[in-house]
């Protein structure tokens, strides 16, 4: 069965310090990785996703996330946090080529920014 | 554009009770997923429909869990008895649905059970 492990429950950090969040996911077919966030007291939000091609993903908010299919990773990364970064960040997996896939998703690492 | 509503937001729920949460999907999609998400925990997949059919309902915890999208828009999320490990906030999401592409599948603000 597929799984997603993020390995960082809670991660600390000043304004513009460099983040790099940890996303290892189990499933050796076709995979569609995704990373979502929630803001405190929002809705789950689309950050950015990879399906295909360059495996380096840039997203909104100046995150970015590397597919590296050899480790089964998929780490988010931004050079300098803002305190307005502060949220939940889940890593998710979709298998193959249906659009229609259940999102298996990890169980989420909060960031909290020290302003 | 409108996204996805979730209603009601907030819903207290006396164990035994019988609660119905709604979802209204961003109009046009087809594919619509129920999730549940546990306090501290990632969503994880409780059903989907595309349009009216129910094609996967593997996640449902127990039959006391039912979801209907009658006319392939609007769905119900409905759960009988309620007890306290059904606490959760339930999200509901729909995306397009392509043979050409992958789409994303856009989230609602979720509907926060609380079973007493």
């Amino acid at each position: 069965a597929q799984s997603v492990s993020q390995h960082n429950h809670h991660v600390i950090l000043s304004e513009a310090a460099s983040l790099e969040l940890g996303c290892n996911y189990s499933y050796g077919g076709t995979v569609n990785l995704f990373w979502y966030v929630q803001y405190p007291g929002q809705h789950l939000q689309l950050l950015l996703k990879y399906f295909s091609g360059d495996p380096l993903v840039k997203g909104i908010k100046g995150f970015e996330a590397e597919f590296i299919k050899s480790k089964f990773s998929f780490n988010l990364r931004k050079p300098s946090v803002q305190w307005s970064d502060t949220a939940e960040y889940f890593c998710a997996v979709t298998s193959g080529y249906s659009s229609a896939s259940k999102i298996i998703f990890g169980s989420g690492t909060r960031l909290s920014i020290r302003p | 554009g409108a996204g996805v509503s979730q209603s009601p937001r907030y819903k207290v729920a006396k164990r035994g009770q019988d609660v119905a949460l709604r979802c209204d999907p961003i109009s046009g999609h087809v594919s619509l997923f129920w999730y549940q998400q546990a306090l501290g925990q990632g969503p994880e997949f409780l059903t989907y429909f595309q349009n009216e059919a129910q094609l996967d309902k593997s996640g449902l915890p127990s039959d006391r869990f039912f979801a209907e999208r009658p006319e392939g828009s609007v769905s119900t999320l409905k759960i009988q008895r309620t007890q306290q490990e059904d606490s959760a906030v339930y999200l509901c999401a729909s995306s397009l649905e392509s043979t050409r592409r992958k789409e994303t599948q856009y989230f609602g603000p979720g509907t926060r059970l609380l079973v007493l």
